[in-house]
This record gives C-alpha cells, sequence and structure tokens, in this order.
C-alpha cells in the first residue's frame, strides 16, 4: 500500500519563475494538505483540499495556490519566487469523513530559489 | 490564533536515559493535541494525540505525554530511551471540528541517544 508521494524530490529555481509541485495521497485518503518546513522550523499549515475545493488556508499570500483532482492527488503552485519560498514543501493526507486526526506525510520536495 | 512552543531545540542523551521534552501551547479554548517524531532520512509520523478523556495518553515504542490544561502543556515523556529513538520531535495543535487539520507545529526538537 503506498503512502504519500510527492514530485519532485528536488528542484532548483530562480526568482520570479513559477514551481508546480506533486502530490499523491495514501490510498483511501481523500483530503490532502500542504506544509511549508523552512530549515530548522517546523511545518508550517499553508491550505487544505477536500472534495476538490480549498477548506482552510494558513497565512500564505495568494502566491501560494493549489488544485486537487478528482482522483484526489493535488498539486500546490507557487508564483513570483522568493528567495524566502526556499524550503521543503511536505504534502499531508487524511481521511475527510471520520477524521482519525493522524495526517500521513509524504518525504517532501525540497525547493531551492536562487 | 494559536501557537507553539518547544523549549528544547536539542537534546543529547544517553541510552537508557529518561526523557521529557516539554511543549506549550497558547490558546484559551479547548484544543487538539499531537505529537509527530521524524527519523533520519524517514517522513514525519505520528507518535501520539490527545483529543479528550484521559489526559494522559500511550503512544508508539513506549512514549507517553501528559496534558496539563492549567499549565497550557503537554510534555512528552519515555522512561528509557533507546539508541533508535534519535530523531526530530515536533509537537502540534489544531482547534477541535478539524481533527488533524491545520495543525500548527513547534519548531521541534532535535534528540540525540548516545549509546
Amino acid at each position: 500500500d503506498a503512502g504519500v508521494t510527492q514530485s519532485p524530490t528536488h528542484l532548483i529555481k530562480t526568482r520570479g519563475q513559477q514551481v508546480t509541485l506533486r502530490c499523491s495521497p495514501k490510498s483511501g485518503h481523500d483530503t490532502v494538505s500542504w506544509y511549508q518546513q523552512a530549515l530548522g522550523q517546523g511545518p508550517q499549515f499553508i491550505f487544505q483540499y477536500y472534495e476538490e475545493e480549498e477548506r482552510q488556508r494558513g497565512n500564505f499570500p495568494d502566491r501560494f495556490s493549489g488544485h486537487q483532482f478528482p482522483n484526489y492527488s493535488s498539486e500546490l503552485n507557487v508564483n513570483a519566487l522568493l528567495l524566502g519560498d526556499s524550503a521543503l514543501y511536505l504534502c499531508a493526507s487524511t481521511r475527510g469523513r471520520p477524521n482519525t486526526g493522524e495526517l500521513f506525510f509524504g518525504e517532501g520536495s525540497r525547493l531551492t530559489v536562487l | 490564533a494559536q501557537s507553539v512552543s518547544q523549549h528544547n531545540h536539542h537534546v543529547i542523551l544517553s541510552e537508557a536515559a529518561s526523557l521529557e521534552l516539554g511543549c506549550n501551547y497558547s490558546y484559551g479554548g479547548t484544543v487538539n493535541l499531537f505529537w509527530y517524531v521524524q527519523y533520519p532520512g524517514q517522513h514525519l509520523q505520528l507518535l501520539l494525540k490527545y483529543f479528550s478523556g484521559d489526559p494522559l495518553v500511550k503512544g508508539i515504542k513506549g512514549f507517553e505525554a501528559e496534558f496539563i490544561k492549567s499549565k497550557f502543556s503537554f510534555n512528552l515523556r519515555k522512561p528509557s530511551v533507546q539508541w533508535s529513538d534519535t530523531a526530530e520531535y515536533f509537537c502540534a495543535v489544531n482547534l477541535p471540528g478539524g481533527g488533524a487539520d491545520g495543525l500548527t507545529f513547534g519548531k521541534g526538537t532535535h534528540l540525540i541517544i548516545q549509546p
């Protein structure tokens, strides 16, 4: 049973560019959340998708957007990249109804902005 | 908005020593509390959680945590650590009704167990 898978694992972009990160949730899960983890910090909640809609959002600018597809997979898009966007981006999945309170995380996509 | 503080960023212990990692949160209402762990080279995984009921919660691998509402604390404990407990430990909180959704994490504690 595959867990949460993310791609790509590493990528390098330059300031001003745009990036798309992808996530496939654990089998049986329908809710996907995205987190940003800067070096030496804990993960910060970006947003959550359920039934193809953004349900909750953390304190991130509109440059961060997402999408969820009918097969529950998800994308995170970041526009107009800044140096400060360099971080590990984590995807986590869970089952929306009922929610056990346990998030399953992927290994992350490490983004470096030069 | 809620926040989480983890007091120790780096902890080094010898095998068989007892462990206590501090976690405090700031929110006046009811919260759900979690400890997540990240072993070297692995993804974050849930260690234990508290939603309601008995404030002493037992998790995997012999870990436990105690919720003390009056102190806004949820400290993680283990009576005797092993070398395999070397990992990064994160305390997290969210609000009831959201399950694990929209977690607020602390900065983490890097635990090193020396053989």
